[in-house]
């Protein structure tokens, strides 16, 4: 079955206690991204990643880390977690067909709900 | 500041009844998708709209992409309770690079029997 899968589902931590929250795919992809979702702000972009070693920036990159070591995983590293990093965290994935208009189906994780307390 | 305004920001309706929800911008969009999300799960992609001025339809749902690729509507015929969940667009902007995707805040839909 095609999926994203991410772990842990659901995490409780302390003010700067290293955390890593995975995310694989099986569908061979390209691209993959990292989004947190907070209440009436939507969901907003982390980091992305165009392929293997290659990663950029979203709009909310502060405080987080991610590499692309290969292809199927794409890891977000909280190196120092602080409460306004709590928040619901997605992961996804889509093929690149490199098509201007972004046309591509972009797959989601079920989500990691994080609390930093 | 959201670069895609969505509204309203709550819709609840009686099943039967028909809603709008729009997305706008003063940025223009390469193209807009729409997804709906369900209470514990990630967004799933209802549709892409490429086209200014383009239309599509997915049963009873049409979306429509507007002529200067700035806006973007979705209305939902003669709604069910199934139809319930959270509507997200998003895109990337024109003058953004392809793997920046915005996305709106979203609009909570309630349908009741």
């Amino acid at each position: 079955e095609a999926q994203v899968t991410q772990n842990p589902r659901y995490l409780i931590t302390v003010t700067g206690k290293k955390l890593t929250v995975t995310c694989s795919q099986n569908m061979n992809h390209e691209y993959m991204s990292w989004y947190r979702q907070d209440p009436g702000l939507g969901l907003r972009q982390i980091y992305y990643s165009m392929n293997v070693e290659v990663t950029d920036k979203g709009d909310v990159p502060e405080g987080y880390k991610v590499s692309r070591k290969e292809k199927r995983n794409f890891p977000l590293i909280l190196e120092s977690p602080s409460p306004n990093q709590t928040s619901l965290y997605f992961c996804a994935s889509s093929e690149q067909t490199g098509s201007l208009r972004r046309t591509d189906t972009q797959y989601f994780g079920p989500g990691t709900r994080l609390t930093v307390l | 500041t959201q670069l895609l305004e969505q509204s309203p920001q709550f819709l609840s309706i009686q099943e039967g009844e028909n809603l709008t929800v729009y997305c706008n911008s003063s940025s223009v969009f390469s193209s807009l998708q729409w997804y709906r999300q369900e209470p514990g799960e990630g967004p799933v992609l209802l549709v892409t709209v490429v086209t200014g001025g383009e239309v599509k339809k997915l049963k009873r749902l049409t979306f429509q992409f507007g002529d200067a690729r700035k806006d973007s509507s979705l209305h939902i015929t003669a709604a069910q309770p199934g139809d319930t969940g959270l509507y997200l667009c998003a895109g990337p902007p024109i003058t953004d690079s392809w793997g920046k995707l915005q996305f709106g805040a979203g609009t909570q839909v309630v349908v009741t029997p």
